[in-house]
């Protein structure tokens, strides 16, 4: 079984330059995850999908973040336009979806890297 | 809100020596608790995990049991060998909840 699939794995742009990652997630899967992770700290949620709907983006910076989730199958995490902070792993996670608590295990692709000059 | 808190690294072991890698939390209700372990060039990956009080998750050679009265999952590896060299994170999902929160995470190197 495939896992969860990003692009690009490596990015880096000047900064007010527009970016966007992809993600597909594993097949089946409902709920995907888009998190942050920047150096020496651990992952932080940006935005959770619950097949196309975002039913959790509290921790999103809208003035320069969107995602969307058409079809309820891949992702993609724009930033527009980026910032010097904006330097970090981008993680996207899936998972069956529907349970709480522990009994969802998440799935993690191996996250785009972001630098911006 | 809450959190998790663990050792900080880099941990440094020579192959077959012991590991532990100390964790605790801070969380409201009856949280799940995590192990993730993160190699190189990869994505984070579920070691272990444990849903209520005196449950102890195992994989791999590695241990943790969930300590309510201590609120602490500390990560332990009898002998631990070369390939065990990654980033280790320790996390909670409150029940009820979708939300993951991660600590800092620990780096290990182990040495032939």
């Amino acid at each position: 079984e495939a896992g969860v699939v990003q692009s690009p794995r490596y990015k880096i742009i000047e900064k007010k330059q527009p970016v966007a990652f992809w993600c597909n997630p594993i097949s089946g899967h409902n709920t995907l995850y888009w998190y942050l992770q920047n150096l020496g700290q651990g992952p932080e949620l940006l935005i959770r999908y619950e097949n196309e709907e975002a039913v959790d983006d509290s921790q999103l910076p809208k003035d320069r973040f969107s995602a969307e989730r058409l079809k309820g199958v891949d992702s993609t995490l724009k930033i527009q336009p980026a910032e010097l902070g904006d330097s970090a792993v981008y993680l996207c996670a899936s998972s069956k979806g529907g349970l709480a608590g522990g009994s969802d295990t998440q799935y993690f692709g191996p996250g785009t890297r972001l630098t911006v000059l | 809100g809450d959190s998790v808190t663990q050792m900080e690294g880099p941990v440094t072991l020579s192959e077959e020596a012991c590991l532990t890698i100390n964790c605790t939390y801070t969380a409201t209700g009856y949280p799940s608790l995590f192990w993730y372990v993160q190699y190189p060039g990869e994505g984070l990956q579920l070691l272990l995990k444990a849903t209520k009080a005196d449950d102890k998750g195992s994989n791999k050679g590695f241990e943790a049991t969930y300590r309510k009265e201590t609120t602490s999952f500390h990560l332990e590896k009898g002998s631990v060998q070369v390939s065990d060299s990654a980033v280790y994170f320790c996390a909670l999902r409150n029940t009820g909840g979708f939300k993951t929160i991660f600590g800092a995470g620990t780096r290990l190197f182990v040495k032939a």
